[in-house]
C-alpha cells in the first residue's frame, strides 16, 4: 500500500520550459514533504521542502505547491535546464516519523 | 568529511554469506536511517536510531536484518544469510532531530551472487 504515489515514471522536457512534477499521498497525518534529487551512483541530495500549514514555497527556479484538500504537492522548475535532469524522489513525514517516499520520476531536459 | 559517508561503496558477496555495511553519519546529527532501493523504486524504509536506540525497525524485513548504533555515531547494518533479493542500494541517512530534512550518503551497493 503506496502512501506517497508518483505517478509518471518519466517527464521530458525541453530546456527553458517549465517542468512539473506530481506527488499524491494518502496518509492525512502528513504534515511536511520534501523534493529529493537524485543522479546516477549518488545519493538523494535535497532539494525544496514544505510544511502543511503553507501552500506553497519557493527557491530560485524550484517551487513547490502543497494541496491538502487533494492530498497532493507538485514541484515546478522553471526554466528547466540540462543539469536538471535526473531522477526526482517526492518523500513526506508525519509528526516525527522518518521520510516516506515516493518511486520517482525521471526529468529529461532535452536542449 | 562534512557529509554522510557510507563504506563500502560496492560489495559483491555470495549467497548465504554475512555481510556488514558502515554509515558516519553528519557530526552532531542525532537520528540515522536505513533505507534500501531496488532498481525502479524509491528509498524504502529499514530502521531509525535516535542517538544509540532503535526507535523504529519496523522496516526491517525479515531477522536476517539487524543494525547498531552503539555510541551514537556511526551505524552498521547487518546481513546474515544474505539471499539474492537482498540486491539492492543501501543508503543511509541522517538529521539533526527526528523528522524533517535528512541528508543521504551516496549508498552501498549489495550485490548477492
Amino acid at each position: 500500500d503506496q502512501q506517497v504515489k508518483q505517478n509518471s515514471p518519466s517527464l521530458s522536457v525541453q530546456e527553458g520550459r517549465i517542468s512539473i512534477l506530481n506527488c499524491d499521498y494518502t496518509n492525512s497525518m502528513f504534515d511536511y514533504f520534501l523534493w529529493y534529487k537524485k543522479y546516477p551512483a549518488e545519493g538523494p541530495t535535497f532539494l525544496i521542502s514544505i510544511s502543511s500549514i503553507k501552500d506553497k514555497n519557493e527557491d530560485g527556479r524550484f517551487t513547490v505547491f502543497l494541496n491538502k484538500s487533494a492530498k497532493h504537492l507538485s514541484l515546478h522548475i522553471v526554466p528547466s535546464q540540462p543539469g536538471d535532469s535526473a531522477v526526482y524522489f517526492c518523500a513526506a513525514s508525519g509528526g516525527n516519523t522518518p521520510l516516506v517516499f515516493g518511486k520517482g520520476t525521471r526529468l529529461s531536459v532535452i536542449a | 568529511g562534512a557529509g554522510v559517508s557510507q563504506t563500502p561503496s560496492n560489495k559483491v558477496t555470495e549467497k548465504g554469506k554475512y555481510v556488514e555495511l558502515r554509515c558516519d553519519p553528519i557530526s552532531g546529527h542525532t537520528a540515522l536511517y536505513w533505507y534500501r532501493q531496488s532498481l525502479g523504486q524509491g528509498p524504502e524504509f529499514l530502521i531509525y536510531f535516535q542517538g544509540t536506540g532503535a526507535a523504529d525497525d519496523s522496516g526491517l524485513p525479515n531477522d536476517r536484518f539487524f543494525a547498531v548504533r552503539p555510541e551514537g555515531s556511526v551505524s552498521t547494518l547487518k546481513i546474515q544469510r544474505t539471499e539474492r533479493g537482498d540486491s539492492a542500494v543501501y543508503l543511509c541517512a541522517s538529521s539533526l532531530g527526528q523528522g524533517g530534512r535528512a541528508f543521504f550518503g551516496q549508498g552501498t551497493r549489495l550485490t548477492v551472487v
